[in-house]
């Protein structure tokens, strides 16, 4: 397809359990974001990747959440021990480069958390 | 105070008006804008995008920035009730990492 990928769709996890969420974007696409979005909060920034560095992970939560990027491509989030207000949409979009360049998502993992 | 102020509705329309979707923000540094259609259950669905002030339009959309008044506004014509959704107004600063900052979303009806 040509738009960015997520799998899975939805996920339910117990507290406590580890989950990996994955990412694939936009073929040509170098930029990569990942955002979270919930009732409370709105669409929240996570965290950027230009290639396979992340020079901005200003918004993940703790330090229960990972992100990494291989081939500059494929993205996985990783959140350990998940806690109940985890349980959000987590959604990730690409960019052909970062800043001005505009931003498609995907549809999102939705995650609840038991 | 939210960097980005968006009235989130909801917002009911008959079939065939005009609709006006607004945000305020308050960082005099945000240089671009975009506007985001979200259908139940998706992702956001980008609909314009602009990094001046000044009017914008593209097909039965019309997207206006006013960088002196910190306000942008989306305008639908002939709304549809294809149209009823989510919309997100997003802004971004620094050219370094492309992070948006999203406004809380309007969820708009069209009623036939």
């Amino acid at each position: 397809g040509a738009g960015v990928s997520q799998s899975p769709s939805n996920k339910v996890t117990e507290k406590g359990k580890d989950v990996e969420l994955r990412c694939d974007p936009i073929s040509g696409h170098t930029a990569l974001y990942w955002y979270r979005q919930s009732l409370g909060q709105g669409l929240e920034f996570l965290i950027y990747f230009q290639g396979n560095s992340a020079p901005d992970k200003s918004g993940l939560p703790s330090d229960r959440f990972s992100a990494e990027r291989t081939g500059g491509s494929v993205s996985t989030l990783t959140i350990q021990r998940t806690q109940q207000e985890d349980s959000a949409v987590y959604l990730c979009a690409s960019s052909l480069d970062r800043g001005y360049q505009p931003q498609h998502f995907g549809d999102g993992t939705r995650l609840s958390i038991l | 105070q939210k960097e980005v102020e968006q009235d989130p509705g909801p917002l009911s329309v008959p079939e065939g008006a005009i609709v006006s979707l607004n945000c305020t923000y308050s960082n005099s540094a945000f240089q671009y804008f975009m506007w985001y259609r979200q259908y139940s259950r998706k992702g956001p669905e980008l609909l314009m995008y602009t990094y001046s002030s000044g009017n914008k339009e593209d097909g039965r959309f019309t997207a206006q920035v006013d960088k002196s008044s910190k306000y942008i506004s989306l305008f639908i014509r002939d709304s549809q009730p294809s149209d009823s959704a989510t919309y997100l107004c997003a802004m971004g600063v620094s050219s370094n990492t492309g992070k948006l900052i999203f406004g809380q979303g309007t969820t708009l009806q069209v009623k036939p």
